[in-house]
């Protein structure tokens, strides 16, 4: 099994709708980082949580942090097609990751307008 | 500010060649770090470089090698290609907890 899974795999949502991605560790987490990809692209930072309880927002996406159930939320509010892409959430096992992340698969988000 | 930029962006090998990607960090970043990506997967660690020298490995053959130089720029060089080692291939660079990837190199190995 994977040390880091995501939920769903993938998503497809009609433009406006809210959406929630899912990362959960089977190992202690010390930051989670959320990133967002284009197909064949590079990885867009989106948040970094390291505190159990933590909550980020920028523009319509919140991300959160439960250290005590070692699982991390995206949450999109009123999805537009330019979200669309592959979430990954990365995780630091070591409290100071230098850049050392264990990744989960993704999940493909498809928005329709 | 320039961001990670990696060179080549896709580049077409035969088996059994060998291939050098290079990476420049963020302005400011002094840690930089590779991944490979295959298709449909999230990108694995291949190893980190800090003050030029390999700070942690992840679990990928000797074939892959890398390198730092003084400028914290960075070099992933993977020898006796295999077929397997198509992928999209990532740099980092980090500064502390920040991290930044870079745009990747696509590798096509036949």
């Amino acid at each position: 099994s994977q040390e880091l899974e995501q939920s769903p795999q993938s998503l497809i949502v009609q433009e406006g709708k809210n959406l929630t991605i899912n990362c959960t560790s089977s190992k202690t987490l010390y930051g989670l980082y959320w990133y967002k990809q284009k197909y064949g692209e590079g990885l867009i930072f989106l948040m970094m949580l390291q505190k159990g309880g933590e909550e980020k927002s920028h523009e319509k996406i919140t991300a959160k942090l439960d250290e005590k159930k070692q699982q991390s939320s995206l949450h999109i509010t009123a999805s537009q097609p330019s979200h669309a892409g592959i979430y990954l959430c990365g995780a630091d096992r070591r409290g100071t990751s230098y850049g050392k992340l264990t990744f989960g698969q993704g999940t493909i988000l498809t928005v329709h307008p | 500010d320039a961001g990670v930029t990696q060179s080549p962006t896709h580049l077409i090998k035969t088996r059994g060649q060998q291939v050098t990607l290079r990476c420049s960090p963020k302005s400011g970043h002094d840690t930089v770090s590779w991944y490979q990506q295959a298709l449909g997967q999230g990108p694995q660690f291949i190893f980190q470089y800090y003050e030029e020298e390999e700070r942690q490995r992840g679990n990928f053959p000797d074939r892959f090698s890398g390198h730092q130089f003084p400028n914290y720029s960075s070099e992933l060089n993977v020898n006796a290609l295999l077929l397997g080692d198509s992928a999209l291939y990532l740099c980092a660079s980090s500064l502390g907890n920040t991290i930044y990837f870079g745009e990747g190199s696509w590798l096509t190995v036949v």
